[in-house]
């Protein structure tokens, strides 16, 4: 069971938006960073935002995020079929000492 | 440009050892730390391990720790997962990631293809 919460599955239709939540504690999300990745089929994750809000170079700006308290999300903008994948939330627990990750949501494009 | 290949995975038996490597480039490799992760079939992915760069520091999630070793050669640009006494629930693609550390945070920032280790009788 994770220590960190996301929707299973979230879809919509291209060129729409679409919003991921993670929800955590006091002991990681609410005092440590967010990190996030993207896992398209069949491949190796890849570092989609760090620290909360920050893009890896080549990361288009349709992806963003943000955090308060607890909690995080990671918006995908003007939706295409290619964002057809699996995404992370993660963060350092204090409490635990590990890095733990969230279970994922599958983003569906309609 | 930045560079994590893994190798060494394979089926092993219940209570049998596997030793995993990870060879990475376009880096300074002697200065950065180096993190294990793995995914089940099916599943999330899960934080094993990391190692600092001067081999002072390790750190494991307890449900690898004793099983798991992590070392590193900096001579060879080459991290090791040694991994004893594996579990059916050890199936897994492992993945290698240099564990980068800002000011701020630390997470594992670029990725290896990952090699699927598979513990079976």
């Amino acid at each position: 069971q994770s220590v960190l919460t996301q929707p299973p599955s979230a879809s919509e239709t291209p060129g729409q938006r679409v919003t991921i939540a993670c929800s955590g504690s006091s002991s990681n999300i609410g005092i440590n960073s967010v990190n996030w990745y993207q896992q398209l089929p069949g491949t190796a994750p890849k570092l989609l935002i760090y620290d909360n809000d920050q893009r890896p170079s080549g990361v288009p700006d349709r992806f963003s995020g943000s955090k308060s308290g607890t909690s995080a999300s990671l918006a995908i903008s003007r939706l295409q079929s290619e964002d057809e994948a699996d995404y992370y939330c993660a963060a350092w627990d204090n409490s635990l000492n590990v890095y733990v990750f969230g279970p994922g949501t599958k983003v569906t494009v309609l | 440009q930045v560079q994590v290949v893994e190798s060494g995975g394979g089926l092993v038996k219940p209570g049998g050892s596997l030793r995993l490597s990870c060879a990475a480039s376009g880096f300074t490799f002697s200065d950065s730390y180096m993190s294990w992760i793995r995914q089940a079939p099916g599943k999330g992915l899960e934080w094993l391990a990391y190692i600092s760069a001067s081999f002072s520091s390790t750190n494991y999630v307890d449900s690898v720790k004793g099983r798991f070793t992590v070392s590193r050669d900096n001579a060879q640009n080459l991290v090791h997962l040694q991994m004893n006494s594996l579990r059916a629930e050890d199936t897994a693609v492992y993945y290698c990631a240099r564990w980068y550390c800002s000011y701020t945070t630390c997470y594992p920032d670029f990725w290896g293809q990952g090699t699927l280790v598979t513990v079976s009788s």
